[in-house]
């Protein structure tokens, strides 16, 4: 059954700890991005890889990190330098070819929050 | 940069009433991108418009692309609760990556 998948659900994260989102996909896409969203808010990018041992940094990149060391995996790190890190976090994928024209596949996403 | 204003952003309507939203690029956009996120859920792909003008349909929604490529609509005909969510258009935005509108969030009542 192919898909992208995103663990855990739910993340409760400590003052000055780092905490690492999972982010797995089998549909072969050679393009992942990892998003935030806040309440009511709409999507925010923050990191985006279109291949393998490669990553740009979106619109808010400050305060997190990424690997793509794996086509199938592109896992997100929120450092502690995150001063705001509570919000929902989605990982999608997409085909390479033009971003922006191919369709985004999305996971069920992972709650981050802080004690 | 590039901006994507969507409005409104929340609706309430009736069951069985109609119900549009509008998508407005500051920048002329080379195709248009519509995605529904369910209550708790992810959002998920509707349909991609590219041609100057575009209409497509999809049982009760349509979609539409402006003559200028800088604006799009989504209506519903006879909104039923499973319409419930929030609809986002999306864009290219900038180098290889795509630039999510604001969102419209539509409650149905019963």
């Amino acid at each position: 059954d192919g898909g992208i998948t995103q663990s855990p659900k739910y993340l409760f994260r400590k003052e000055g700890q780092n905490v690492t989102l999972s982010c797995e996909q089998n549909l072969n896409h050679d393009a992942m991005y990892w998003y935030r969203q806040d309440p009511g808010q709409g999507l925010r990018l923050i990191y985006y890889s279109q291949i393998v041992n490669d990553f740009q940094k979106g619109d808010i990149a400050e305060g997190y990190s990424v690997s793509r060391e794996k086509k199938e995996s592109f896992p997100l790190t929120v450092t502690s330098a995150q001063k705001n890190p509570t919000a929902f976090y989605l990982c999608a994928s997409s085909r390479q070819g033009n971003i922006g024209k191919e369709t985004q596949y999305f996971g069920p996403g992972t709650r981050l929050l802080v004690l | 940069g590039q901006q994507v204003m969507q409005i409104p952003q929340y609706q309430h309507v009736q069951e069985g009433e109609d119900f549009t939203t509008y998508c407005n690029s500051s920048t002329t956009l080379s195709n248009i991108q519509w995605y529904k996120q369910r209550p708790g859920g992810h959002p998920v792909f509707l349909i991609q418009l590219v041609k100057s003008g575009e209409v497509k349909k999809q049982k009760r929604l349509t979609f539409q692309f402006g003559e200028a490529k800088k604006n799009s609509s989504l209506h519903i005909t006879a909104t039923q609760t499973t319409d419930v969510g929030t609809y986002f258009c999306a864009g290219p935005g900038g180098y290889q990556k795509v630039t999510f509108g604001t969102g419209t969030k539509l409650q149905v009542i019963p």
